[in-house]
């Protein structure tokens, strides 16, 4: 099957920093990425996506930055506020249809 | 806009019992999809629908685990018997469309969590 971490499991940042969530992933084939959002108690929230044709995508205080030849997928939240506080997930698919998902990166924002 | 819905919230069973849960979609979303979260880990998809069809189940364990949307909105998945290992949250997610590049943002449900005891 597909194969898409995370490298860590846990971030704790200060509010008002910037944070940064990395997630790899090992099908070159993947062409479109995705990054989730999942407090306790909800299902995953769309954050932002992007493309294989595209190494840098921003949205409202987030920016996805895709890196094909490594593999590697990083997400952005600029200025970092309590509400950010969740588990990130990143999720893959090459066929548009099966969308394979990382184990998560719990972010904490300490106030 | 209403989100994609969801019930139970919460279901206890025993193992070797049926479970079903439901789910009703965003509406006019075409694509619907049911995984499995287990607890730490990232959702799974078992089964995706487009419209009525079954588009890819390839990772539903189909001895014991059956799901249909038979008019295209409402779909219900359902397991018999159920083993300790399904416990999990059990997520339903709606889309627009599906396939290629852009396949569409999905939207979930706020999910079943099951326990099998």
């Amino acid at each position: 099957g597909e194969s898409v971490g995370l490298h860590l499991p846990t971030l704790s940042v200060q509010e008002g920093d910037n944070s940064i969530i990395n997630c790899a992933y090992s099908n070159s084939a993947s062409d479109y990425f995705i990054w989730y959002k999942q407090e306790s108690g909800k299902g995953p929230q769309f954050i932002i996506d992007i493309r294989s044709n595209m190494d840098k995508r921003q949205g409202q205080r987030v920016t996805v930055l895709l890196n094909k030849t490594v593999k590697h997928l990083s997400l952005q939240i600029a200025a970092t506020q309590p509400g950010d506080s969740a588990v990130y997930f990143c999720a893959e698919t090459h066929t548009g249809n099966q969308f394979y998902f990382g184990t998560g990166t719990s972010l904490t924002v300490i106030p | 806009e209403a989100g994609v819905a969801q019930s139970p919230r919460y279901k206890i069973i025993e193992k070797r019992q049926s479970v079903a849960f439901w789910c009703n979609p965003i509406s006019g979303h075409a694509t619907l999809y049911w995984y499995q979260q287990i607890l730490g880990q990232g959702p799974k998809l078992l089964i995706q629908f487009q419209n009525n069809g079954v588009v890819d189940d390839s990772q539903l364990p189909k001895d014991r685990f059956s799901a249909e949307r038979l008019k295209g909105v409402d779909s219900t998945l359902k397991i018999q018997p159920a083993k300790l290992e399904d416990s999990a949250v059990y997520l339903c997610a709606s889309s627009l469309t599906s396939g290629g590049a852009w396949a569409g943002e999905q939207y979930f449900g706020p999910g079943t969590r099951l326990t099998v005891t």
